[in-house]
């Protein structure tokens, strides 16, 4: 079974520039999560959705940052425009429940860097 | 709000030394709880979790027990090795959206 992706690995920009990340869950998994994780600290949940809709963004600084996940499946966390204090690791994670089981499943992460 | 306490670190043990590394939590209701493992250069991996006060997860020699009592779940390993080295997040999930609530994670050496 294929793992979640995530798409780019890494990625520089200068603030006050905009960027994209990218996300394919694993296959069948209606729920998704965008955390981000900055620097000797533990993940923080920026937003998630089941199935194409969001059921937690309290979290998500929408003055600059937004997500989407039109048709259920891949999901795109946007950034614009960047901040320095925005560098950190952005990690998707998705989630698999059933009779015995509740776990995430997290992707290997974009690391951001902002200038 | 919940939240996960985890001990300072980083740790630094010899291989076959016995770790332990204290994680406490506060949440409302009955939270599930996890620990985590990021290996260097990988993503987030679930290593254990319990569901219910006084379950013991286990995994790879590690194990952890649900502690309501004193709100704790402990991570624990008997003989560490090299490969053993990586960062451990203590975790828990409450709620109808089993949102994940992290905390600081600890950095583990392993020298041989």
């Amino acid at each position: 079974e294929a793992g979640v992706a995530q798409s780019p690995r890494y990625k520089i920009i200068e603030k006050r520039q905009s960027v994209a990340f990218w996300c394919n869950p694993i296959s069948g998994h209606a729920t998704l999560y965008w955390y981000q994780q900055i620097l000797g600290q533990g993940p923080k949940l920026l937003i998630q959705f089941q199935n194409n809709g969001v059921v937690d963004d309290s979290q998500l600084p929408k003055d600059r940052f937004s997500a989407e996940r039109l048709k259920g499946v891949d999901s795109t966390l946007k950034i614009q425009p960047a901040k320095l204090e925005d560098s950190a690791v952005y990690l998707c994670a998705s989630r698999v429940k059933g009779a015995g089981t509740d776990t995430q499943y997290f992707g290997p992460g974009t690391r951001l860097t902002v200038l | 709000g919940d939240s996960v306490t985890q001990m300072e670190g980083p740790v630094t043990l010899s291989e076959e030394a016995f770790l332990t590394i204290n994680c406490t939590y506060t949440a409302t209701g009955y939270p599930s709880l996890f620990w985590y493992v990021q290996y260097p250069g990988e993503g987030l991996q679930l290593l254990l979790k319990a569901t219910k006060a006084d379950d013991k997860g286990s995994n790879k020699g590690f194990e952890a027990t649900y502690r309501k009592e004193t709100t704790s779940f402990h991570l624990e390993k008997g003989s560490v090795q090299v490969s053993d080295s990586a960062v451990y997040f203590c975790a828990l999930s409450s709620g109808a959206n089993s949102k994940l609530t992290f905390g600081k994670g600890i950095t583990l050496s392993v020298r041989p």
